[in-house]
């Protein structure tokens, strides 16, 4: 069966390190990953998208991996800040062809100062 | 900027009463759009995907009859749940695909609904 999983556990961090969460799949064939940072009762905010021919992309202090072959993504935020803390979910289109996309549980990031 | 409304917030209604929510694109055309329902500490669940004009796509195992979703407009989304139960009481969540960008959703802020 299709699976999207993040680390159920939070990631805690001091403020100015680098984090780094991995969302990993199996069987699917992704055309693109996305990633989507959501905070405590708001919907999800479009971070970055990645596509299957790229190997990383970077926007600000963000950066994103994607691995077809390991079947894994990572999301990496440089010099960290407390206002970073949310949690992020990874999101893939499956495939299907209808640009729908199936969402990771979410990894919750804390940034201590 | 690509901005989603919804409408209201939050609501909580008693069990067998129909609650309708909204879902605005304020600033572009939405061509698509999309209803999720997500449980606490849960991922976003697709429940149907709406195309203006045209009648909703649901999920395995969403009742259409249930959660009746109609798109008026290119702007405008509603979803209504009908006859709600206890079991009902999640956070409904809308996105909205720009017109000639078939790959990024753009997120409302959600709607809390409680149903006693």
């Amino acid at each position: 069966s299709q699976k999207i999983e993040q680390n159920s556990e939070a990631l805690n961090i001091q403020e100015g390190k680098t984090a780094t969460l991995t969302c990993n799949y199996t069987n699917y064939s992704p055309a693109y990953l996305q990633w989507y940072r959501q905070d405590p009762g708001r919907g999800p905010v479009f971070l970055l998208l990645i596509r299957e021919n790229e190997k990383e992309k970077r926007k600000e202090r963000l950066k994103v991996t994607f691995d077809t072959t390991l079947k894994q993504s990572l999301f990496h935020i440089t010099a960290s800040q407390p206002a970073d803390s949310a949690t992020y979910l990874c999101a893939l289109d499956p495939g299907s062809g209808y640009s729908t996309l199936t969402f990771g549980k979410g990894t919750m990031l804390l940034v201590s100062p | 900027g690509a901005v989603v409304s919804q409408h209201p917030s939050w609501v909580i209604c008693k069990s067998g009463t129909s609650v309708k929510i909204e879902c605005r694109s304020l600033d572009f055309q939405a061509t698509t759009m999309f209803w999720y329902r997500q449980f606490p500490k849960q991922s976003l669940m697709l429940m149907a995907t709406s195309n203006e004009g045209s009648k909703a796509t649901y999920e395995q195992g969403v009742e259409k009859d249930k959660f009746l979703i109609n798109h008026a407009s290119l702007t405008l989304s509603t979803l209504t749940v009908t006859s709600a139960h206890p079991e009902d009481s999640s956070f409904y969540i809308c996105s909205a695909m720009k017109r000639g960008y078939q790959e990024t959703q753009y997120f409302g802020p959600g709607t809390r609904l409680l149903v006693l």
